[in-house]
């Protein structure tokens, strides 16, 4: 069966600071992968998406960055943190026949 | 520019009573519709999935529907509990992208 894994669970964080949070899915070969992110009291946010290794697709072209080194690895990333990136980030695999989605149990990003 | 809103934002039930929540998307073109539950701080847990061909699907106490003409779909649950307390997000899909979007959510808290 398909798992997805994401860590850590909860980050606090200093503003400056350098963010990388890993998403990591077993079970499955190329998948699609997103990153959202979900604000206290908002929707989800589409960050970045991947339909390949090498591929990345922004939405919201702010100081976070996203890769995918390996087929079933996607890593977000930034060089400085802002207090505005506080949040609850979730990674999601699809596959590319029903497209359905699955999601991670999500990072708690805190940023002080 | 595909819009997804949910109404209600929260809606307050006693313990046995069926229910209906909405969803409505702008964009007919939609590849498929995916309903999803989620639990405080918790990722988020596929319920069902429709695909643009499909009127309904059914798992156990909860049916959703999909008409794709008037851009709405419903999740009906039968005889609520109170382990049905969470919000409910329904996130589309539109043809031609692998992008999903998703609507702000129903709190729904059932009473015992």
């Amino acid at each position: 069966s398909q798992t997805i894994h994401q860590w850590p669970a909860t980050l606090v964080q200093p503003v400056g600071s350098p963010l990388s949070l890993e998403c990591t899915v077993e079970g499955t070969s190329n998948p699609n992968l997103y990153w959202y992110r979900q604000a206290a009291g908002r929707g989800l946010q589409l960050l970045f998406y991947s339909v390949g290794i090498g591929q990345i697709s922004s939405e919201v072209p702010q100081n976070l960055s996203a890769s995918r080194p390996q087929d079933r690895q996607f890593i977000l990333s930034s060089k400085k943190l802002l207090l505005s990136d506080s949040g609850f980030y979730l990674c999601a695999w699809s596959v590319q026949i029903s497209y359905e989605q699955y999601f991670g149990p999500g990072t708690r990003l805190t940023v002080t | 520019k595909q819009e997804v809103t949910q109404i209600p934002a929260a809606l307050s039930v006693p313990e046995g009573e069926n229910l209906v929540l909405n969803c409505s998307f702008t964009d007919s073109a939609i590849y498929n519709l995916q309903w999803f539950r989620q639990d405080p701080g918790k990722g988020l847990t596929s319920l069902l999935l429709i695909q643009s061909s499909q009127r309904e699907q059914t798992s156990g106490r909860l049916n959703a529907s999909l008409d794709k003409s008037s851009g709405r779909s419903t999740l009906y649950i039968a005889a609520s509990q109170p382990g049905d307390s969470a919000t409910y997000l329904c996130a589309v899909r539109t043809s031609g992208t692998y992008k999903y979007i998703f609507g702000t959510g129903t709190r729904l808290k059932v009473l015992a």
